[in-house]
């Protein structure tokens, strides 16, 4: 019964590719996040959702887009994979965005490799 | 630009000994969170710190926030195997917003 969950774990595919990784949280939180971690173990937010609306958007190439069908699920489709979006890629969740202290609920990861 | 700073990047020690790790910025935080990670897993939380001064245990484990709120250590009493990991601190900033460390890796050989 994972609070968290992602799929797929794993991901490997050719530059230029489309790929999509998606992430269910069973919490009922009201905020999702996506962050990439890079090699050097960096946490880098990338989006976050609060009841399906977008709150935060970093400095992301548009090839990445999120989508939230509800708030319980937060979606990354990637286009025309490079090189260097090579990562991992985690979903988290919290209560809310509004409260400083919240705790952010990881999912597993999804290891992304492009050749 | 907030940055949280920690030190040191990479830790390894024996069993048994004591070890201490920081996380500094000139950022004021209105709450400090440290996450442990291990590998092939998503960061889990250990602790939050909002008060200036505030100390935190978790079993050996004890988690310090600067009087300014702009720091923070976490120190390990006779480390175990079971500490290794990477361990991430994040401060809350006055929009919400998580600024994360680039973590510690720590490894505890037996």
């Amino acid at each position: 019964d994972t609070a968290v969950s992602q799929t797929p774990k794993y991901l490997v595919t050719q530059m230029g590719n489309d790929k999509s990784i998606k992430c269910e949280q069973n919490l009922g939180h009201d905020t999702m996040y996506w962050y990439k971690q890079d090699s050097k173990k960096f946490l880098k937010i990338m989006f976050s959702y609060n009841n399906k609306e977008l709150i935060i958007n970093e400095t992301v190439p548009n090839r990445f887009s999120p989508k939230s069908p509800d708030k319980a699920h937060l979606n990354l489709h990637i286009n025309s994979l490079e090189l260097g979006d090579s990562a991992v890629y985690f979903c988290a969740s919290s209560r809310s965005a509004g409260v400083p202290t919240g705790e952010l609920f990881f999912g597993e990861g999804s290891r992304l490799t492009v050749l | 630009t907030q940055l949280l700073e920690q030190s040191p990047q990479f830790l390894s020690i024996q069993e048994g000994e004591n070890l201490t790790v920081y996380c500094n910025s000139s950022s004021v935080f209105s709450s400090l969170q440290w996450y442990r990670q291990e590998p092939g897993e998503g960061p889990v939380l250990l602790v939050t710190v909002v008060t200036g001064g505030e100390v935190k245990k978790l079993k050996r484990l004890t988690f310090q926030f600067g009087d300014a709120r702009k720091d923070s250590s976490l120190h390990i009493t006779a480390a175990q195997p079971g500490d290794t990991g990477l361990y991430l601190c994040a401060g809350a900033n006055s929009n919400y917003q998580l600024i994360w460390g680039a973590g510690t890796k720590l490894i505890i050989k037996p």
